[in-house]
């Protein structure tokens, strides 16, 4: 079965500089993966995603991921942060199985904190 | 365009009670799901409806029901509620293709005393 893995609860960034967000995979076959991002008591919103082509994916609000399948991994960027992308932020996988639709694996969210 | 609207917000029932969760969206999609929230587990598919007249069981469908009333809606049913089923739940849509992204309600919150 496919999975995702963020291994950081929480990361804390000073406003301006750059932002790693993590994220690695665990896929048979080629990956489908996302990015989405969730602000307090709201639903979760898209911000990009690879299905193939170029490795750096670039999305919403100057966010870009950097696909690495080698490293099987899906790292969420920024240049340069804002105190206002403080934010909770998923990382996720289609699941490949039948059933259609475009179902989704979840991982467990990262806390962006971003400190004046 | 109100994109994907769930009712009620918020809810409070005691054990053993029963509720439904309403879930409409506006944008044509094929696809529809429920997801649940839980601190530290990111989001678990509940169950989804690839099409209008299918549903299907996603990760965790235990102590669950589901309607596709038609495309525009999917409904959420809790036969008898329990603790363990207090959560955020999330309505979700989406193209039937398999690359869609997914728009997200605004999420409902459900407390079982």
């Amino acid at each position: 079965a496919q999975s995702v893995a963020q291994p950081e609860d929480q990361v804390n960034v000073a406003e301006g500089n750059p932002l790693t967000v993590k994220c690695t995979y665990s896929v048979s076959g080629n990956p489908y993966l996302f990015w989405y991002v969730q602000y307090p008591n709201r639903g979760l919103q898209f911000l990009l995603k690879y299905i193939t082509g170029d490795n750096l994916v670039k999305g919403s609000y100057g966010f870009e991921a950097e696909f690495n399948k080698s490293q099987t991994s899906f790292h969420l960027k920024k240049p340069s942060a804002l105190v206002s992308d403080s934010a909770l932020y998923f990382c996720a996988v289609r699941d490949m199985g039948t059933g259609g639709g475009n179902k989704l694996t979840f991982g467990t969210g990262t806390q962006l904190k971003v400190e004046l | 365009n109100a994109g994907v609207t769930q009712t009620p917000k918020f809810q409070v029932l005691k054990t053993g009670q029963s509720m439904t969760l309403q879930c409409a969206q506006d944008m044509n999609h094929n696809s529809m799901y429920w997801y649940r929230q839980d601190p530290g587990m990111g989001l678990r598919l509940i169950y989804y409806s690839a099409s209008e007249g299918t549903t299907d069981k996603g990760e965790v469908p235990n102590g669950y029901n589901v309607s596709r009333l038609n495309k525009r809606e999917f409904s959420l049913r809790l036969e008898s509620a329990a603790p363990s089923q207090t959560s955020v739940y999330f309505c979700a849509s989406s193209q039937q293709a398999n690359t869609g992204e997914l728009f997200f309600g605004e999420g409902s919150r459900l407390t079982v005393l």
